[in-house]
């Protein structure tokens, strides 16, 4: 079975501090695909990354970076001097390589506080 | 270029009704996938259209159904509505299966009241 699990249900934290929102996957793919969407109050969700299960290398955009570890399949988010406007719901999720649908965890709701 | 686009954005219906929703693809764009989005959870898979053809299906009851267009839009249909199927109606639309990311429209509000 695949599961994503998005354990932090809300998180808060004041401007310009930097934020880790965390993700833990499930699968018995050796191929699959890993995701991040954020999702504003407009609702319409916004593709920010994708990672495929050989490619472990860190990648930073921006005040956004991500850690993917195969190790503790962990595919974890981080941004760096949060601004108000990172303020969403961010979904981590896992698409598997023989699989038609993408299964999401249950979000996070980040609020930044000015 | 448009992005995916949804009609309608909201929509109120009564229980025991039957509704109608529709996406338009980014252009070239084969692929139409529809996920429902119960408030405070995550999108769950509904159907994946590619070339017309069905190519994934969600665990939902027969109730809901969709086609894809010549022209690769498509329509999700759901009958005998229930209350639970209020919820945020996104379709997302890829190249192929989505390996290269899906781009998501803006959903569609279903109230049953």
């Amino acid at each position: 079975a695949q599961k994503v699990t998005q354990a932090q249900t809300e998180i808060s934290v004041v401007e310009k501090e930097d934020v880790t929102l965390d993700c833990v996957y499930e699968t018995r793919d050796t191929t699959y695909y890993l995701f991040w969407y954020k999702q504003p109050p407009s609702g319409e969700l916004v593709f920010l990354i994708r990672r495929n299960s050989f490619d472990e290398q860190n990648e930073i955009s921006g005040r956004y970076s991500w850690n993917f570890q195969k190790s503790t399949s962990s595919f974890n988010f981080t941004i760096t001097a949060s601004q108000v406007v990172d303020s969403a719901v961010y979904f981590c999720a896992l698409l598997g390589g023989s699989a038609s649908k993408i299964i999401f965890g249950s979000g996070t709701r980040l609020s930044i506080r000015p | 270029d448009a992005g995916v686009t949804q009609s309608p954005t909201h929509l109120i219906k009564t229980r025991g009704q039957q509704v109608t929703l529709r996406c338009s693809p980014i252009s070239g764009h084969k692929s139409v996938s529809w996920y429902q989005q119960v408030l405070g959870q995550g999108p769950q898979f509904i159907f994946q259209y590619y070339e017309k053809e069905e190519r994934g299906r969600g665990n939902f009851p027969d109730r809901f159904s969709a086609r894809q267009f010549p022209n690769y839009s498509s329509e999700l249909n759901v009958n005998a509505l229930l209350l639970g199927d209020s919820a945020l109606y996104l379709c997302a639309s890829s190249w192929d299966r989505g390996l290269d990311g899906y781009t998501f429209g803006s959903g569609t509000r279903l109230t049953v009241v």
